[in-house]
């Protein structure tokens, strides 16, 4: 079974804007990363930040995690039309070695 | 190679038969991981190897599906009497170490993509 969730599931935005994707986990953990798919590829890596983190940068991009609630959100500002992807986000599961995706979020940004 | 290679790109049986796709992980790479990604679906966790030991073969769906990395390298995800419902695009990933004492990343194939007519 999966083990986060994506919201939402579909995002269309304009070049230029920011897309927030949030994500949901259910049991705790020792990190939460973000992946990203173009249509037809294998998942590439964008950013892992550790349950004692509660926020990273990397670019344009920027997690927030909150251990509390159970979530994290990616934000991608100043959005390109080349960021248009699905876009994962991937939990282990504590004292385990094993690596759960939730359903993703498709953005689109429209040039 | 520098990256996870995984073979065939493409794969169409008929429903019955027993297919075999195989994952080449980054050298030395210790963890190996299947995943089944239904069309419009995340990936969906099917097995977890350390080396040449299964340590969760939780996700696989029936036991139709058998796995196998038996020198700690190579990897194959077989399937006997492939269903209509196998259809999906089988990832294989790696990593380094082991995921909960290192916060690794996984790096990804492109995926095997099999379609059960």
């Amino acid at each position: 079974s999966q083990q986060g969730e994506e919201d939402p599931q579909a995002l269309s935005i304009q070049e230029g804007e920011n897309a927030t994707m949030n994500c949901s986990y259910k049991t705790s953990i020792n990190n939460l990363q973000w992946y990203r798919q173009n249509s037809g590829r294998g998942l590439v890596h964008l950013i892992l930040i550790r349950s004692n983190e509660r926020e990273k940068h990397s670019g344009r991009l920027r997690v927030t995690l909150d251990t509390s609630k159970k979530s994290s959100s990616l934000l991608i500002t100043a959005s390109r039309a080349a960021d248009t992807a699905s876009y994962f986000c991937a939990t282990d599961q504590y004292n385990n070695n094993d690596m759960r995706f939730g359903a993703g979020t498709r953005l689109t940004v429209k040039p | 190679g520098a990256g996870v290679s995984q073979s065939p790109r493409y794969k169409v049986a008929k429903r019955g038969q027993d297919v075999a796709l195989r994952c080449d992980p980054i050298s030395g790479h210790v963890s190996l991981f299947w995943y089944q990604q239904a069309l419009g679906q995340g990936p969906e966790f099917l097995t977890y190897f350390q080396n040449e030991a299964q340590l969760d073969k939780s996700g696989l769906p029936s036991d139709r599906f058998f796995a196998e990395r038996p020198e700690g390298s190579v990897s194959t995800l077989k399937i006997q009497r492939t269903q209509q419902e196998d259809s999906a695009v089988y990832l294989c990933a790696s990593s380094p170490g082991q995921l909960a004492s290192t916060n690794e990343k996984l790096f990804f194939g492109s995926g095997t993509q099999l379609s059960v007519l």
